[in-house]
Order: C-alpha cells, then sequence, then structure tokens
C-alpha cells in the first residue's frame, strides 16, 4: 500500500516548456487535489476531483489544468511554464464520505528558469 | 468564504514542555471541521488531529489535543511534552460547509530546543 504518490519529486524547466506532473494514489479515494506551497504561504489549491472524469477550479487554477481519466490517477499539466510557478506541489486524496482527513503525497520541487 | 489566520510564524519551546499553536478561523457556515498538519524538514505533510464543528469534546491524539473554543473561533493545538522530532512547520485547515476542499492558514514554524 504505497498511498499517495507523486512523479517526478525535483524538475528544472526553462520558461514556456511545458510538463506533467503524475499523481497516483491506491486508496480508491474519491476526491483528489493538486496544491502548491510557496515559501511563507500555506498550500494553495490549484484543482481538484470528486471522481473520474470531473474536475473543478481552486483557488489557483491559471497556467495549469488538470485530468482524471482513471479514478487512481490526477495528473497536472502546465502548458507553457513561467518562472512564477516555481514552487512545491503537493498532491491530495481523500474518501467521498466523513473524515475528510486528506492524505498527502511527497511533493514535487518545480523550479522554473 | 472561509479564511484561517495562524499569527505566530514562529515558535520556541524548551524539550519536554508543554506549546500552544494558535488557530483562528472564520466561516459562517454551521458545519465544519478543523485540522492540523505537521510538516517536517523532509516536505511531507502529515495529519495531525481533526475536530468536528458538533463535536462535544476536544479531539486528543496522543500528545496532541486541540483546543476548540467554537464561540472565539479558535482551534488552538497543543503540543505536550515536546519532543526535538517536533520541530517543524505547523498547518491549520478548515473544511466547511458542502466545500470539498481544505483551505490552509500560512503556517507556524516550531522550534523544539534542548
Amino acid at each position: 500500500n504505497a498511498g499517495v504518490t507523486q512523479t517526478p519529486k525535483f524538475r528544472v524547466l526553462k520558461t514556456g516548456q511545458s510538463m506533467t506532473l503524475l499523481c497516483a494514489q491506491d486508496m480508491n479515494h474519491e476526491y483528489m487535489y493538486w496544491y502548491r506551497q510557496d515559501p511563507g504561504m500555506g498550500l494553495r489549491l490549484i484543482h481538484y476531483s470528486v471522481g473520474e472524469g470531473t474536475t473543478a477550479k481552486g483557488e489557483v487554477p491559471d497556467g495549469y489544468n488538470v485530468s482524471r481519466l482513471k479514478k487512481q490517477n490526477f495528473l497536472l499539466g502546465l502548458e507553457s511554464a513561467a518562472p512564477s510557478q516555481t514552487s512545491v506541489y503537493f498532491c491530495a486524496s481523500r474518501q467521498g464520505g466523513g473524515p475528510y482527513e486528506q492524505y498527502f503525497g511527497p511533493g514535487t520541487r518545480l523550479t522554473v528558469t | 468564504a472561509q479564511k484561517i489566520t495562524q499569527t505566530q510564524p514562529g515558535m520556541f519551546v524548551q524539550e519536554k514542555e508543554a506549546v500552544t499553536l494558535d488557530c483562528t478561523y472564520d466561516t459562517s457556515d454551521q458545519s465544519y471541521g478543523l485540522f492540523w498538519y505537521k510538516q517536517p524538514s523532509s516536505g511531507e505533510m502529515i495529519f495531525l488531529i481533526y475536530q468536528g464543528s458538533y463535536d462535544e469534546q476536544n479531539a486528543t491524539e496522543g500528545r496532541y489535543s486541540l483546543n476548540f473554543q467554537k464561540a472565539r473561533k479558535s482551534a488552538n493545538l497543543v503540543i505536550s511534552a515536546s519532543q526535538l522530532g517536533d520541530s517543524a512547520m505547523y498547518f491549520c485547515a478548515m473544511r466547511a460547509g458542502s466545500a470539498r476542499q481544505l483551505t490552509f492558514g500560512s503556517g507556524t514554524q516550531l522550534t523544539v530546543l534542548p
């Protein structure tokens, strides 16, 4: 039981490049989330999904796209990376009903130069 | 809209002493939940404790307890008998009403001194 895993752990991009971050969970959770964490700030929600095939915008969705084609996977895409997207990205998941505890992945540290 | 405020950017505590980390929240919903997460220097987010708005008893989990004062809209984390391994960033978070996501505070960096 691996819980929530994220790929890759580190990545350096040049401005304008694209990439996809993969989140996978093996707990059969309905809900999945993508957050970003910037220095001195708490986690901010980018996008989330309440089930396979559904996605919704969070607090800071601009510049990102997501897809949830399979229940266990949640992909975060950056089509044209910008230095402002340098951050640590966390994926989380939780079951549909209560309790509402979210289980987090280890994070991906992304640097855009 | 929901808001979480953590007013202590940094805290120091002596090993074996107790420490309280402050958290205040704002929501107009009657049903909500409050969470505390720990983030050590390694970066992972570790769930510590949960309190529901209708829970009459304060939540406890081992050395962690949540001092829930509904009228004051506060949900402070109390860590008893601090250990060096408690040094980390601590985040308070809230889920309110039908919201499916958590709103996080800015965190408190706790340092336990030997």
